[in-house]
């Protein structure tokens, strides 16, 4: 079985431009959970989709936002980027229907820097 | 809230040592404990898991004990390799909330 796959794997912008991010879950998997990784603030959660609805957010401003499409797949974007913006996007998908089905499983990540 | 807090890396060791990485958590009720690993340059993978209180999660020589009584889930493993150099995550989740991270623990082998 696949695993979870995030496009592009690199990304460079410049300040104040927006950019998309696509996760493609695991076949199967009907959640998808967006974290941001940073030396300085570690592991932070964004927000997660379970079957085309936000079911937890995060502490992000508004310029962060989400959606999951019918598929599974998710997007995330981010407008006017600012250069604290530069980090690692991990993508995580799991089943999410119930207690045994709440492991996630990790893509490889987006990096994203902001000049 | 939920919380999880690991010891301050990082660690380094020699090869075949023995290894704990502590772990402690803050939740109510009964969440779920993992333990995730961070090659470089790579995603995180789930290393092992325990669902309930005295499970023993495993996997590639790895091991963590749920206790509820003291609140912990320490990874360890009896003979480290160079190979299991990165960091290491422990994690929580209740029920359908977010996963919750500590902050990851950086461990080197040295040969």
């Amino acid at each position: 079985k696949a695993g979870v796959t995030q496009t592009p794997r690199y990304l460079i912008k410049t300040r104040g431009q927006q950019v998309t991010l696509s996760c493609s879950p695991i076949s199967g998997h009907r959640s998808v959970s967006w974290y941001q990784q940073t030396p300085g603030q570690g592991l932070q959660f964004l927000f997660e989709y379970f079957s085309e609805t936000q079911r937890n957010k995060g502490n992000f401003p508004g310029r962060f936002s989400g959606r999951q499409f019918s598929n599974s797949r998710s997007e995330m974007n981010v407008s006017t980027l600012e250069l604290g913006d530069s980090a690692l996007y991990l993508c995580a998908s799991s089943l999410g229907r119930d207690r045994d089905s709440y492991e996630q499983y990790f893509g490889p990540g987006t990096r994203l820097t902001v000049t | 809230g939920n919380s999880v807090t690991q010891m301050e890396g990082p660690v380094t060791l020699s090869e075949e040592a023995f290894l704990t990485i502590n772990c402690t958590y803050t939740a109510t009720g009964y969440p779920s404990l993992f333990w995730y690993v961070q090659y470089p340059g790579e995603g995180l993978q789930l290393l092992l898991k325990a669902t309930k209180a005295d499970d023993k999660g495993s996997n590639k020589g790895f091991e963590a004990t749920y206790r509820k009584e003291t609140t912990s889930f320490h990874l360890e493993k009896g003979s480290v390799q160079v190979s299991d150099s990165a960091v290491y995550f422990c994690a929580l989740r209740r029920g359908a909330q977010k996963l919750v991270f500590g902050q990851g623990t950086r461990l080197t082998i040295n040969p």
